[in-house]
C-alpha cells in the first residue's frame, strides 16, 4: 500500500495568514492526489483533486500543487471557517490512502 | 441537490455484524460507484471499497476481504455495506461517499457511528 505522510501535524495559524500543508507519497503518484477538509463531527469535504483541480464551489483562496510524490495545499489568506483537519489521499493505486492529517488551528 | 443519508448510529458485540445503508437521491442513483470509508476516533480515514450500482459488481480492500459486504438495492437508490465478525477495533465512523469520477469522492454522507463493545 501507498503510505502518505502529512507535514506538519498541526499549526497554528491568524485570520489572513498564508498556510502551506505538505504530502508526501511513498511511491509517485503522478497527479492522482486529492485534498479533503473535515471539521469536527462532519464529513470531509473534496477540495482539491488530481492535484491542482478546485473542486466546484470551493473558494478561489485553496491551491494545491505537486507531482510525483511531493504535493502541497496552500491557503492564500486563511479566514474563521477554514480552520479545521486538512487530509491528502491518494488515489493512484488500490487501496486508496489517506494521509494522518494536519489540524490548522487559530493563533 | 445530490445528498447521501445514511441511517443511524449502532451499538455491537464482538462478534457481531453491523449493516449500514446510505440512501443516495438528488441524481441516477446506477450511474455513479459508491465507496465506503471508515474513520477511527483521531485517526485519518481508511478507505474499505467500492460498489458499481449498476451491476453490483464490487472491489474491497485487501484487510476487509472477506468479511466486508457491499450491496444495493436500485428500487429505493440505497447502498448497504456489513461488515461482520466485529471486533473492538472496528469502532469508527462509516462513511459512504459518491465517486464523480472513479478518483473523485463527492459528496460523502453524514456518517454512522459503529461501536463494538461487550
Amino acid at each position: 500500500d501507498i503510505q502518505m505522510t502529512q507535514s506538519p501535524s498541526s499549526l497554528s495559524a491568524s485570520v489572513g495568514d498564508r498556510v502551506v500543508i505538505s504530502c508526501r507519497a511513498s511511491q509517485s503518484l503522478t497527479i492522482y492526489l486529492n485534498w479533503f477538509q473535515q471539521k469536527p463531527g462532519k464529513a470531509p469535504r473534496l477540495l482539491i483533486y488530481d492535484a491542482s483541480g478546485v473542486q466546484s464551489g470551493v473558494p478561489s483562496r485553496f491551491s494545491g500543487s505537486g507531482s510525483g510524490t511531493d504535493f502541497t495545499l496552500t491557503i492564500s489568506s486563511v479566514q474563521p471557517e477554514d480552520f479545521a483537519t486538512y487530509y491528502c489521499q491518494q488515489t493512484y493505486s488500490i487501496p486508496w490512502t489517506f494521509g494522518q492529517g494536519t489540524k490548522v488551528e487559530i493563533k | 441537490q445530490v445528498q447521501l443519508v445514511q441511517s443511524g448510529a449502532e451499538v455491537k458485540k464482538p462478534g457481531a455484524s453491523v449493516k449500514v445503508s446510505c440512501k443516495a437521491s438528488g441524481y441516477t442513483f446506477t450511474t455513479y460507484d459508491v465507496n465506503w470509508v471508515r474513520q477511527a476516533p483521531g485517526q485519518g480515514p481508511e478507505w474499505m471499497g467500492w460498489m458499481n450500482p449498476n451491476n453490483g459488481r464490487t472491489g474491497y480492500a485487501q484487510k476487509f476481504d472477506g468479511r466486508v459486504t457491499m450491496t444495493r438495492n436500485t428500487s429505493i437508490t440505497t447502498a448497504y455495506m456489513e461488515l461482520s465478525s466485529l471486533r473492538s477495533d472496528d469502532t469508527a465512523v462509516y462513511y459512504c461517499a459518491r465517486a464523480f469520477t472513479p478518483r473523485r469522492f463527492d459528496p460523502w454522507g453524514q456518517g454512522t457511528l459503529v461501536t463494538v463493545s461487550s
